[in-house]
């Protein structure tokens, strides 16, 4: 039973550009989170998207933006890269009512240059 | 998250020795989550805590909820140096989403 997938693992950028990152859920999940971790600290929520639309959003600029797929696969967009994005993105996938807890990705690391 | 607060931010163990991290929530917890992080890689579920006074063991490695003090303690028994990472602890205040701690990371000597 595979788990939650990220891709890519590794991204470099460079300041002004769009990125996407994608995320297949575990089997079984319907709902996708997307958290930023900032070296040192604790993940962030960006946004939670279910049934192919955000329920929920963090403390997150415009520039950042989802999409959820009838699969239940997510991306995340960043655009306007600035340095201060670059991070670990982490994908949580849960089943609508996280009965069964959050299974996290690996994660993708976007630098920014 | 400053609704919670992981402590202590590091720790040395002598490989064999116990150790304990605790995670205190300033608000009311609905389910309290820990993960294991290796630098720069995924979170890695340990243990999901929903009811006051629930306690669950893996291993060598023991997660209590105190619904009380809204405060739950990760006890690691004799430590070994695959013990040693990042450990997070992750709340949920029934909003559907998981508030983290700033994690502890732990170091194993041998």
């Amino acid at each position: 039973d595979a788990g939650v997938t990220q891709s890519p693992t590794h991204l470099i950028k460079t300041r002004g550009q769009q990125v996407t990152l994608r995320c297949s859920p575990k089997s079984g999940h319907d709902t996708v989170s997307w958290y930023q971790q900032a070296l040192g600290q604790g993940p962030q929520f960006i946004f939670q998207y279910y049934e192919e639309e955000e329920r929920q959003r963090g403390n997150f600029p415009d520039r950042f933006s989802g999409h959820q797929f009838p699969n239940y696969s997510s991306e995340l967009n960043v655009n306007a890269l600035l340095l201060g994005d670059s991070a670990l993105y982490l994908c949580a996938s849960s089943s609508w009512d996280r009965g069964y807890g959050y299974t996290f990705g690996s994660g993708t690391r976007l630098t920014v240059v | 998250s400053q609704e919670l607060e992981q402590s202590p931010q590091s720790l040395i163990v002598q490989e064999g020795k116990n150790l304990t991290i605790n995670c205190t929530s300033s608000k009311t917890l609905y389910g309290l989550y820990w993960y294991k992080q290796k630098y720069g890689e995924g979170l890695i579920f340990l243990m999901m805590l929903q009811k006051g006074g629930e306690e669950k063991s893996h291993e060598k490695i023991t997660a209590k909820l105190d619904e009380k003090k809204q405060q739950s303690s990760l006890h690691i028994t004799a430590s070994q140096p695959s013990h040693a990472g990042i450990y997070l602890c992750g709340a949920d205040f029934n909003d559907y989403k998981l508030s983290f701690g700033a994690g502890t990371t732990v170091t194993v000597r041998a």
